[in-house]
């Protein structure tokens, strides 16, 4: 069964900390892995990866996926307090249409 | 239009009624996917549509529910006999390229919040 498991769940930092976020999976067939970040209610889209060691990166913002260990980090430098969301990672397998399997997320809560 | 559209924003109904979801994606998406999230987890996939047809409706929980795309636009998700259990944020989300077309991303709506009493 495909799945992605996130950690830590919750996260409490002050502003200017650097925060690391984890996303392993299992997925049949992977084709890309994305990170949204959600702070009211639409997710909004952040990266997606699909081959191994290459980061993206945007701003403050870096992702970084290992296709051998089934997993990808999202790191946050300088945080801000609005940077203060839920950051979902999810997976796409072959052949599913799009259809992502997603985590629970990791809920950031970055303070002044 | 310019991004996904949902209405309600919020809804409030009483168990045993019936309610319908709708989803105006981006203008030209041809992929629409309806998406459950309770509180303090992920989406959960429901179902996806390429064109006017389901793809994929391996994610309905049961057969109270029920989506449409008649004319490859506008979604309903429709439920029926709600019960307390259903309360959630329906999400919806679209995309410009579907089965087999390369890796996908898709934007979603501010999705419906749906509360069974």
């Amino acid at each position: 069964e495909d799945k992605v498991v996130q950690s830590p769940l919750s996260l409490v930092v002050h502003e200017g900390d650097t925060v690391t976020l984890n996303c392993s999976y299992e997925v049949t067939n992977f084709r890309s892995l994305l990170w949204y970040k959600q702070e009211k209610k639409a997710p909004t889209f952040l990266f997606m990866l699909t081959s191994s060691g290459i980061e993206k990166k945007s701003g403050r913002l870096s992702s970084i996926l290992d296709k051998k260990e089934l997993f990808s980090i999202l790191n946050i430098t300088a945080t801000q307090t609005g940077d203060s969301a839920v950051y979902l990672c999810a997976v796409e397998g072959d052949n599913q249409g799009g259809k992502l399997i997603f985590g629970q997320g990791t809920e950031l809560s970055v303070k002044p | 239009g310019a991004g996904v559209s949902q209405t309600p924003s919020n809804k409030v109904t009483e168990k045993g009624k019936y309610v319908e979801l709708r989803c105006d994606p981006i203008s030209g998406h041809t992929a629409l996917y309806w998406y459950r999230q309770s509180l303090g987890q992920g989406p959960e996939f429901l179902i996806y549509f390429q064109g006017t047809g389901a793809a994929d409706d391996s994610g309905l929980p049961n057969d109270r529910f029920f989506a449409v795309r008649p004319e490859g636009s506008v979604s309903t998700l429709k439920i029926q006999r709600t019960e307390r259990g259903d309360s959630a944020v329906y999400l919806c989300a679209s995309s410009d390229v579907g089965q087999g077309a390369g890796a996908n991303v898709l934007t979603f709506g501010a999705g419906s919040r749906l509360t069974v009493l």
